[in-house]
């Protein structure tokens, strides 16, 4: 059974240009989270998608953004890229997960880097 | 908001001796709490999960407690080998009458160095 893929695993952006991030669950799983993990902040949530319906958000700008396709794949987008926003973004699939009892399956992430 | 305290930032014992990584949390007592494993450049993975109803849960040489009174989890690894070096990370889910976000929120993590 295939894991959850992350691309792309490294990116460099400058200020002021805008990412997207891409995840791929395991197969079966519809729920999708995304977290931010920084040295100085560790895992930040994101937010949480279930059948293509943003479930769960967490304490981000509106710059982050994201969506689910109806196959559980799942994107994100940061616009207007800040130096702060040089983190590894992580993406995590699950079961059904209201309430989110179950483990999380975590991809090996997006090194993301501004400049 | 939940806060979620890892003591020691970093541990480092001797291979064969027991490590033992506490997570402290505050606030209301999470339904469920969990334990991770993040190597270097490389996603968490999910190690053990313990129900606010268990005292104690087991996997291998892995073992962790849940004192709900002390508000703290405890993480044993025993006869620890150097491939147990990683980062641990305890994760908790908050109770549904929290008024909290059902998410996952996560510890900051115990850098563990098994010494050979």
């Amino acid at each position: 059974k295939a894991g959850v893929t992350q691309t792309p695993r490294y990116l460099i952006k400058t200020r002021g240009q805008q990412v997207t991030l891409s995840c791929s669950p395991i197969s079966g799983h519809r729920s999708v989270s995304w977290y931010q993990q920084t040295p100085g902040q560790g895992l930040q949530f994101l937010f949480e998608y279930f059948s293509e319906t943003q479930r769960n958000k967490g304490n981000f700008p509106g710059r982050f953004s994201g969506r689910q396709f109806s196959n559980s794949r799942s994107e994100m987008n940061v616009s207007t890229l800040e130096l702060g926003d040089s983190a590894l973004y992580l993406c995590a699939s699950s079961f059904n997960t209201d309430p989110p009892t179950g483990e999380l399956f975590f991809g090996e992430g997006s090194r993301l880097t501004v400049l | 908001s939940q806060k979620i305290e890892q003591n020691s930032e970093a541990l480092n014992i001797q291979e064969g001796k027991t490590a033992t990584l506490t997570c402290n949390y505050t606030n209301y007592s999470p339904a469920y709490l969990q334990w991770y494993r993040q190597d270097p450049g490389r996603g968490p993975v999910f190690l053990l999960l313990i129900r606010e109803n268990e005292k104690e849960k087991r996997k291998e040489r892995l073992k962790v407690t849940f004192d709900t009174t002390l508000k703290q989890s405890l993480f044993h690894i025993t006869a620890s080998q150097p491939a147990d070096s990683a980062t641990y990370l305890c994760a908790l889910v908050p109770p549904i009458l929290s008024g909290s976000a059902r998410q996952l929120t996560f510890g900051s993590g115990t850098q563990l160095t098994v010494l050979p």
